[in-house]
């Protein structure tokens, strides 16, 4: 049963520290999208890879956040130093090139105090 | 800018009853048009898209109208059940990018 897998489900951590997520996007999907979920901002898009490669991390604050895909099978969104503005569920999403279903993973809920 | 507008925000309907959930789109761009699902603790799922060359598509008690003209698209959820109580998101997607633009997202009860 092919998934999205996300770690760590749930973060919590003070204000000021660097906080990694991982994502194992499913084998074979291309494209690899993280978004970040609040009550106020619903679904916002961070960040998008296409084989690997960036495309638009336009939606991101680029001073403390960095998305990285180091091979095919992690993606990794890290916050340095973390603020409890970043307080949110994050998601990764994988999919094939042109249209069709993302899958989402379940999420990391992120905490920040 | 907000490219995607849903609503209403939140919808209560009796077990059997219609659920109906709109969206409109700004961007004339937009040739791929999905609705996502999403239960507490998970996330959101593909639960059917449409294309704009077609008006409407049903998936079983799930169906999109589309209506191009307008820029605007809705889910009808028929039978409605306890069990579709979840958050509904509307989204669209260009054909030359692949990222999905959602909308604000509608919570869904049906009470028994």
């Amino acid at each position: 049963d092919a998934r999205v897998t996300q770690t760590p489900r749930d973060k919590v951590t003070e204000m000021g520290q660097e906080v990694t997520m991982r994502c194992q996007p499913i084998l074979g999907h291309n494209t690899v999208f993280w978004y970040r979920q609040t009550m106020m901002q619903g679904l916002e898009l961070l960040a998008y890879f296409r084989n690997r490669a960036p495309l638009d991390d336009s939606g991101m604050p680029k001073d403390r956040f960095s998305a990285e895909m180091p091979d095919a099978t992690l993606a990794t969104l890290k916050i340095q130093p973390s603020e409890p503005r970043d307080s949110a569920v994050y998601f990764c999403a994988s999919g094939s090139q042109g249209f069709g279903e993302l899958f989402f993973g379940e999420g990391s809920r992120l905490t920040v105090l | 800018q907000q490219q995607v507008k849903q609503s209403p925000q939140s919808l209560i309907v009796q077990k059997g009853g219609i659920s109906i959930i709109n969206c409109a789109y700004e961007n004339t761009a937009f040739d791929y048009f999905p609705w996502y699902q999403q239960f507490p603790g998970k996330g959101p799922a593909l639960l059917i898209a449409i294309r704009p060359d077609v008006s409407e598509k049903k998936e079983g008690r799930f169906t999109i109208s589309f209506n191009k003209s307008a820029k605007q698209f809705s889910l009808h959820i028929m039978d409605s059940q306890p069990g579709d109580s979840a958050t509904y998101f509307c989204a669209a997607q260009t054909g030359s990018a692949r990222q999905l633009t959602f909308g604000s997202g509608t919570q869904l009860t049906v009470l028994p």
